[in-house]
């Protein structure tokens, strides 16, 4: 089975602290994503990686940046955390050499921002 | 720029009760279409997919979706609905051209009442 972790579950943190979300996956998947879920709204796209050091921004980047260092860690990184950005986040992977587009989640990371 | 609607933002059911959950999307070429769910406190998963071939797509738990090219639709149906639906279900779509990237809808809140 593929497995997506992120390192925390939940996180509180101060505005203006610089916060970091990791996120690893087990799969050798090239592709891994970051989103927001906020109610009503669904899940907005951040960045996205298609390999290790690539990076697209997605449709919310405004705010945040990301860093792909190794090809199983995708790491969000809010330089100043403010309160617009207490949200759950999704980190995911796939592997676009099956053609399956199937994306796989992590189990979330609800972060609040004081 | 591709989009998903969910008309239905909260769906509430009886036990028994048929389900149908609608999903529109804005794109005229060739799209792949997926449901995902996310059960309380569970991470999202992947419901079904439809890629090509048969437009009845089954899943697992006894649901289906079936994708109407010519009304843009990939609604989600599930004949008699348990207490263990209770969830929340995106739809989403990729495009050939960006088959990575994954549009989600905005979600639809399942309550069944036992």
């Amino acid at each position: 089975d593929v497995k997506v972790t992120q390192s925390s579950r939940y996180l509180v943190k101060r505005t203006g602290e610089k916060v970091f979300l990791e996120c690893v996956q087990d799969m050798d998947h090239e592709n891994m994503f970051w989103y927001r879920q906020d109610p009503g709204l669904g899940l907005r796209l951040i960045y996205f990686s298609y390999d290790v050091k690539m990076k697209e921004k997605g449709d919310i980047p405004e705010g945040y940046s990301v860093s792909r260092e190794k090809k199983e860690r995708f790491s969000l990184i809010l330089e100043s955390a403010s309160t617009n950005q207490t949200s759950m986040y999704l980190c995911a992977s796939h592997n676009t050499g099956t053609g399956d587009y199937e994306q796989y989640f992590g189990p979330g990371t609800r972060l609040t921002v004081t | 720029a591709q989009s998903v609607s969910q008309h239905n933002h909260h769906v509430i059911l009886s036990e028994a009760a048929s389900l149908e959950l609608g999903c529109n999307y804005s794109y005229g070429g060739t799209v792949n279409l997926f449901w995902y769910v996310q059960y309380p406190g569970q991470h999202l998963q992947l419901l079904l997919k439809y890629f090509s071939g048969d437009p009845l797509v089954k899943g697992i738990k006894g649901f289906e979706a079936e994708f109407i090219k010519s009304k843009f639709s990939f609604n989600l149906r599930k004949p008699s609905v348990q207490w263990s639906d209770t969830a929340e279900y995106f739809c989403a779509v990729s495009t050939y051209s960006s088959a990575s990237k994954i549009i989600f809808g905005s979600g639809t809140r399942l309550s069944i009442r036992p």
